[in-house]
């Protein structure tokens, strides 16, 4: 069965400060992936998605940046943190047709002081 | 644009009872996908249910199902018999074809219901 981790599963960075996220699937192969946050009390917000190695999408302009260097592993970073970048940050990966429904990680909580 | 409301920021129900969270929806799309979701205090999102939009019964999962009016464009999630592991935030989201077929989730803003013993 397929299982997708994710970590650190909670961090507490200083503004400036370096990002380093990383989600990993397993159990299949080629999977789309895809990076959500989730500001406190409100729903999801699509940042970044990859159908393969190396190819990112991005949804929304910001302070972030995505990578893809094997088929199973997708990791979110950041040169420089911002206080608004604080929040909770899903990973997921998408089902195949016709569901299409997506699995999400356990998540990172991140705080940006 | 897809657009995706839930208008109850906070439910409550009483153990055992029965429990209805809207959702509604706007899409140009004539293919689109429904889903619920659920995400407890831990903060994982668990899915819940699915309904495509040819699909002409309405979903059903064990003790959720998905009242699902295609015209009034709106897909609620009834909970039966509800437990007190049920309190949790709940987001109605569809699947958005976008382009490059990625498949993006809208979601909306979530409804948390409390089950009182």
């Amino acid at each position: 069965s397929q299982t997708i981790h994710q970590w650190p599963a909670t961090l507490v960075q200083p503004v400036g400060s370096p990002l380093s996220l990383e989600c990993t699937v397993e159990g299949t192969s080629n999977p789309n992936l895809y990076w959500y946050r989730q500001a406190a009390g409100r729903g999801l917000q699509l940042l970044f998605y990859s159908v393969g190695i190396g190819q990112i999408s991005s949804e929304v302009p910001q302070n972030l940046s995505a990578s893809r260097p094997q088929d199973r592993q997708f990791i979110l970073s950041s040169k420089k943190l911002l206080l608004s970048d604080s929040g909770f940050y899903l990973c997921a990966w998408r089902d195949r047709h016709p569901l299409e429904r997506q699995y999400f990680g356990p998540g990172t909580r991140l705080t940006v002081l | 644009a897809q657009k995706i409301t839930q208008t109850q920021p906070g439910m409550f129900v009483q153990e055992k009872e029965a429990v209805t969270l809207d959702c509604t929806y706007d899409t140009s799309d004539q293919s689109y996908g429904l889903f619920w979701y659920k995400q407890p205090s831990s903060g994982e999102m668990i899915f819940l249910i699915y309904q495509g939009s040819y699909d002409e019964q309405n979903a059903t999962e064990g003790r959720y199902s998905l009242n699902f009016q295609k015209a009034r464009k709106s897909a609620n999630l009834v909970i039966s018999a509800s437990q007190l592991g049920d309190s949790a935030m709940y987001f109605c989201a569809m699947r958005d074809s976008g382009t490059g077929g990625y498949n993006k989730l809208i979601f909306g803003a979530g409804t948390r219901l409390a089950v009182h013993p």
